[in-house]
């Protein structure tokens, strides 16, 4: 079976400041990584997913994610924060094949400060 | 707008009653999923569906509920003579994967929320 822990329930930083949102998962097979984002009063939307290829994965809004084998590690990253980027993140992880089912991490929520 | 859809959004129930939620996913979406979201959770896998096939369930999934896709679109997910542990924010999300490999990401709506007095 998969496992998601997501360590930090909260992070506030300041705006501009950078961020780490850690992320560590457990399995005995190949598994994709997501990470997820849940603004205040909508639903999930992806922001970023490492499937295959290169470990470094990035979204459209200046997010970064590293895949890390080793460490079973997929942190997320971002250099500099704005007020906007407050909501809550989930990290996910599923089996490359064989059933679809998403394990979902506890979440963090980031909180930015002016 | 061709997101997923789910409804009603709020339902406020009595203890020992019936609820049903509807989950009407993309339209070319062949997979179908619930989960279940608590304060300070992240969301907790219940089932899944592939076109019609009910094919997981999860262990907290217990017999007071039942979801179905009859026709492998919408999706209704049943709870039976609710209790106040059931109040949580139900999520339904699809996704358009075909074949045995997994390669895609989930589409959720936005929820229907539980209250159970």
């Amino acid at each position: 079976a998969q496992s998601v822990t997501q360590l930090d329930s909260q992070v506030p930083v300041f705006e501009e400041a950078p961020v780490e949102l850690r992320c560590n998962y457990s399995s005995s097979v190949s598994v994709y990584l997501f990470w997820y984002v849940q603004y205040p009063n909508q639903g999930l939307q992806l922001l970023l997913k490492y499937l295959s290829g290169s470990t470094l994965v990035e979204s459209i809004n200046g997010f970064e994610a590293e895949f890390n084998k080793s460490q079973t590690s997929f942190h997320l990253r971002k250099p500099s924060v704005h007020i906007s980027d407050t909501a809550e993140y989930f990290c996910a992880v599923s089996r490359t094949s064989g059933t679809y089912k998403y394990i979902f991490g506890t979440g963090t929520r980031l909180k930015v400060l002016a | 707008d061709t997101g997923v859809s789910q409804n009603p959004r709020h339902k406020i129930t009595k203890r020992g009653q019936n609820v049903t939620f509807r989950c009407d996913p993309i339209s070319e979406h062949n997979r179908l999923y619930w989960y279940r979201q608590t304060l300070g959770q992240g969301p907790e896998f219940l089932t899944y569906f592939q076109n019609e096939a009910q094919l997981e369930k999860s262990r907290l999934l217990s017999d007071r509920f039942s979801a179905e896709r009859p026709k492998g679109s919408f999706s209704t997910l049943e709870i039976q003579r609710t209790e106040q542990g059931d109040s949580a924010m139900y999520l339904c999300a699809s996704s358009a994967d075909h074949g045995r490999i997994n390669t895609g990401e989930l589409f959720f709506g936005e929820g229907s929320r539980l209250t159970v007095l």
